[in-house]
Order: structure tokens, then C-alpha cells, then sequence
């Protein structure tokens, strides 16, 4: 079965150090997307992406936070310069088709730690 | 602010039983619910999903009931097994929105008992 794949599965950081976090998506989805788990919260969205652009972004995506899509297959989350609040997990996620057309596959998840 | 929640944060079941696990939301332009399942150390794990025009879908082991009069959405599993054990997320797409922008409910924590 596809997957969508994600490194490292853990990063460990000083706070004010950049970080990027990778995606493989699965190979025929169009739309991207990263979610994050604070330890013992709800996933909250973050971003969504499509035809090499930010289709939408909450709240938490301040300017710290950026997406790429380098080549045809990568899917990259990067913030800027870390604070102890972004310790939490980073989910990539990623579905054929928009607005609940299809099943949204999530990867296994990054877990940030920043001290 | 908008919201999706879930009433119990634990569920306790005997294997064999039938479990119910419910879910709240406060927008009513909601058109697009799903529930996941998230296993220790993994991401969320599509179980089964139902739109608002519907109020009843039927996966394999598991219903999903929408009532969108008291705005409920409840996932039952059928005769719960030890691999069932996991945080269950409702989570809602709005129909205002775009994407596939979900906002997940806090999560109950399903415990199957042998």
C-alpha cells in the first residue's frame, strides 16, 4: 500500500536553530498538507499546499514557517528559527483529490524537540 | 469559536463487545466528517468518513452516525478487538473552507480489556 514517508522521525534542537522537516507524499496526490500534535493535544492543520503554492495556512504558520516542494517527489516544512512551543509532533499529509474527495494519508510523523 | 470535541477522553471495553465513541461539533456548516484512528507513535489512520447528507455509513466493523440536528457524529466498532485499542479523532471539514483543512476533536482514548 502507498505511504507517505517522513525524516527524521526524531530532531532534537536548540531553540533559535533552524529545521526542516521532509515529506515524501504519495506519488499521484496533488495536495499536500502538515499538521502537528502537541504531546497529549489535538492535531491541528497548519498548512496546505497545491500546484506549488499555499492554499491555505492557520493561525500557527507565522512567518517562522515555510513550505517547498525542491523536486517532483519532496514535500518540505521549515521554521526559521525554533522555539521551546514548537516541540511537538509533525505530521505530512497528502490526498489525490480536495475537499474530502478523497482520503487524506498521513505519514508516521517528525517529533521536534526543542530545548 | 468553532469546535469539534469529544465527550469521553477513555473508553474501557471488553474484547467481543461493541464499542461507541461520540463526538460533538459546533459548526453547523460542517459537510464533511471523518474519524481516525492513531496508534502509539503513528500518524492518524483513516477509518471511515460520512457527508452531511447523509446520516449512517457502514465500513467494515465500523458505523459511523451523523445527527445533525444536536450536531453528533458517533463511531461504533463492532465486536472490539485488542488491535482496536487506540485514540479515536473525529475531525470536520467546513463547508465554508477549502482543502482538506481538518479540525480534529480532542480524541478518546479507546482501552480494549481481554
Amino acid at each position: 500500500e502507498p505511504e507517505v514517508t517522513q525524516t527524521p522521525s526524531h530532531q532534537v534542537t536548540q531553540m533559535g536553530q533552524e529545521v526542516i522537516l521532509r515529506c515524501v507524499p504519495i506519488s499521484n496526490h496533488l495536495y499536500f498538507y502538515w499538521y502537528r500534535q502537541i504531546l497529549g493535544q489535538k492535531v491541528e492543520f497548519l498548512v496546505s499546499f497545491y500546484n506549488n503554492e499555499i492554499s491555505e495556512k492557520s493561525e500557527i504558520f507565522d512567518d517562522q514557517f515555510s513550505v517547498e516542494r525542491p523536486d517532483g517527489s519532496n514535500f518540505t516544512l521549515k521554521i526559521r528559527s525554533t522555539k521551546l512551543e514548537d516541540s511537538a509532533m509533525y505530521f505530512c499529509a497528502s490526498s489525490e483529490r480536495d475537499r474530502g474527495g478523497g482520503e487524506l494519508f498521513f505519514g508516521e510523523g517528525s517529533r521536534l524537540t526543542v530545548l | 469559536g468553532e469546535s469539534v470535541g469529544l465527550h469521553l477522553p477513555t473508553l474501557s471495553v471488553q474484547e467481543g463487545d461493541n464499542s461507541i465513541i461520540n463526538c460533538a461539533y459546533s459548526n453547523s456548516a460542517s459537510d464533511y466528517f471523518i474519524w481516525y484512528k492513531q496508534e502509539s507513535g503513528k500518524g492518524p489512520q483513516f477509518i471511515i468518513d460520512i457527508r452531511s447528507n447523509m446520516d449512517k455509513r457502514q465500513g467494515q466493523r465500523v458505523t459511523v452516525l451523523l445527527n445533525k440536528t444536536v450536531k453528533h457524529l458517533s463511531l461504533q466498532i463492532a465486536a472490539t478487538q485488542p488491535g482496536d485499542s487506540a485514540v479515536y479523532f473525529c475531525a470536520e471539514i467546513g463547508a465554508e473552507g477549502g482543502g482538506n483543512k481538518l479540525t480534529f476533536g480532542t480524541g478518546t482514548q479507546l482501552k480494549v480489556e481481554l
